[in-house]
């Protein structure tokens, strides 16, 4: 158990539904990642927000709508998502994102399938 | 293109061998590496980490060395065990940008 808790662990929707991806941090922490994690590949920073601020979007496209509204929760909003977007959706959270402060804790993760 | 690369993609090791995983780095300014690991199913957990004035650090089984001179980074497991069965991650951190990730490294371990 890290402290960071994602839900769903398993989710299969189709190209044209609205669904939400949760993540919840228990740590106390002031910033909150999503990562995209795809078959062999590095895992992709997506968002990045630190005291509920959004300070990095990895040019992810608008299909993929993030939501802060503190410091312990973050949404991923998905809308019109495509078969390729199908991949683990990790949330990560630190102390801050500054030197060691940005050291990441992470969820279980999202196993996403875009049918 | 990424700064952080590991060499092999995978490395399959007898149980009670030790393991060497590495990893190599670009980025001569960053500050911390971190190594993760993650196992099937799960998100990666921080194993341990090492400050760019160290050279060396040890933990329970697992020995992290730096090499700043050619930019590189191993994570050594003594006595590997079918546990230990999982990708490796190594981080790096400079500044104030997010943890930059390598491709990762499966580990398999033979019984």
């Amino acid at each position: 158990e890290t402290g960071v808790t994602q839900t769903p662990r398993h989710l299969v929707m189709g190209m044209t539904n609205k669904k939400s991806l949760k993540c919840e941090q228990h740590l106390g922490h002031n910033a909150m990642y999503w990562y995209k994690q795809s078959a062999k590949k590095p895992l992709e920073l997506m968002f990045v927000y630190n005291f509920k601020e959004q300070t990095e979007n990895n040019s992810v496209p608008s299909r993929f709508s993030p939501e802060c509204p503190n410091s312990s929760h973050l949404f991923l909003h998905l809308h019109t998502l495509q078969p390729e977007d199908s991949a683990l959706y990790l949330c990560a959270s630190s102390q801050g994102v500054s030197g060691r402060d940005t050291e990441a804790f992470f969820g279980q993760g999202t196993r996403l399938t875009v049918v | 293109g990424e700064s952080v690369g590991l060499h092999l993609p995978t490395l399959s090791v007898q149980e009670g061998d030790n393991s060497i995983i590495n990893c190599a780095y670009s980025n001569s300014a960053s500050d911390y590496f971190i190594w993760y690991k993650q196992e099937s199913g799960k998100g990666p957990q921080f194993i341990i980490d090492i400050r760019s004035n160290m050279d060396k650090r040890q933990g329970q089984r697992v020995t992290v060395l730096l090499n700043k001179t050619v930019k590189h980074l191993s994570l050594q497991i003594a006595a590997t065990q079918p546990g230990d069965s999982a990708v490796y991650f190594c981080a790096e951190i400079w500044g104030n940008t997010p943890l930059v990730f390598g491709k990762g490294t499966r580990l398999s371990v033979i019984a």
